[in-house]
Parts: C-alpha cells; structure tokens; sequence
C-alpha cells in the first residue's frame, strides 16, 4: 500500500538554525513526492517537488529537500529558520493507483520557530 | 504558481439546510479538482474527485448524495452538503491540477459551521 509518514508531529527550532522536516514513503515504482506548508486557518501552498532528475530539489522561501531512493526519504530543509516558517508541513505522495492523480498525505509536522 | 480560489471562505449555516462551497482555477483550465475535508489539527482527507465534465468519483465512506460535487467547466467545482449536520462542520479544501500537470494547486478552504 502506498503511504506517507511524517514521524514528528512537532519540531521546534530557534530562529536561524538549520531546520528539517523528516517524510518516509513507500510506493512502488518511481515516487511523484510534493511538499506543502499551511498557516493557520488558510488552504496549502506548494512548495517543492520531486518528479525525477537532481535528487536535492529547491522550492519556495529557500527550502529545498533531497529525495533519498535508498532511504525512502524526502526531508524538507532549510539552512536559516525565520519565525514566520512557524506554520504546519505536509509531505505527500502522488496516488499511483488512479490516473487522476491526486495526493496521498502525511499526518503533518507542526514547525515551530522561536526567535 | 497557479491560483485556486474557494469562497466563501466561512460560511455558518442552519441544521438541515444546505449551503455550496465554489472552487474555481484563475488562471488554468482545471480538468481534475478534488475536495478534502480537514479535521482540526489533523491531516487531510480527501472526498472526492471530479472531473471536467463528469460524474465525480467519491471516496469510502463519503455520502455522494450528501455532498454533491458538480465540475461543470474547467475552472469551476462546486461542493454542496445537503441537509447539513452539525456533525459536518468542518475546514473544506479543494484542490485543481491541470490535464497532464503534476502539481496540484489548493484553494485557500472554507470553513463551514453549521448550527
């Protein structure tokens, strides 16, 4: 079965520290890998994504992951954490059971960014 | 990236009368547009998908004629829950992607009370 798992359900980082946001999958055949953040209240913005090519992806407000096949990983990084990163992280698997195409999600990673 | 609008954004409404959520793509044409729902602080669930033109195709478990999902152009679906519920109160997101796009574009939701 395909899934998705965010095993943090918060992170906490101070402001200006490098911060990470673990995602595992596991899929058959080749990952279709997305990340979307969401402030409170609001819908998901897209931040990055891993189709195929280069394995370190860069999105928007400078984050970038690295998909990782041998570990089945896709974290989300970022080098300097700014408060306003404060916000809830969903990492999500394109469902490759259906031509539709739509997103299976994880549970989601609060992130926490203190100054 | 693309723009996905949802209104209204809340809505309260009564038991037993029904209210519609519109989802529309600015600025692409959106041949599939899916409908979640979101709990409080958990992740997203996903309803149903529909396609331009199409009876939507609904998930396990979600009453197709408690929520009826119509896409009848390609930059607009509208999700109607009939008969609401307390119980059916919730943060609804749709989301768009365009014929052959990978990236999946969200509105920003609409949270329904109903009372």
């Amino acid at each position: 079965a395909q899934s998705v798992a965010q095993p943090e359900d918060q992170v906490n980082v101070a402001e200006g520290n490098p911060l990470t946001v673990k995602c595992t999958y596991s899929v058959s055949g080749n990952p279709y890998l997305f990340w979307y953040v969401q402030y409170p209240n609001r819908g998901l913005q897209f931040l990055l994504k891993y189709i195929t090519g280069d394995n370190l992806v860069k999105g928007s407000y400078g984050f970038e992951a690295e998909f990782n096949k041998s570990q089945t990983s896709f974290h989300l990084k970022k080098p300097s954490a700014l408060v306003s990163d404060s916000a809830l992280y969903f990492c999500a698997v394109r469902d490759i059971r259906t031509s539709q195409g739509n997103l299976i999600f994880g549970k989601g990673t609060k992130l926490s960014v203190k100054p | 990236g693309a723009v996905v609008s949802q209104h209204p954004s809340r809505v309260i409404c009564k038991s037993g009368t029904s209210v519609k959520i519109e989802c529309r793509s600015l600025d692409f044409q959106a041949t599939t547009m899916f409908w979640y729902r979101q709990f409080p602080k958990k992740s997203l669930m996903l309803m149903a998908t529909s396609n331009e033109g199409s009876k939507a195709t609904y998930e396990q478990g979600v009453e197709k004629d408690k929520f009826l999902i119509n896409h009848a152009s390609l930059t607009l679906s509208t999700l109607t829950v009939t008969s609401a519920h307390p119980e059916d109160s919730s943060f609804y997101i749709c989301s768009a992607r365009w014929r052959s796009g990978n990236t999946i574009y969200f509105g920003e939701g609409s949270w329904l009370t109903v009372v």
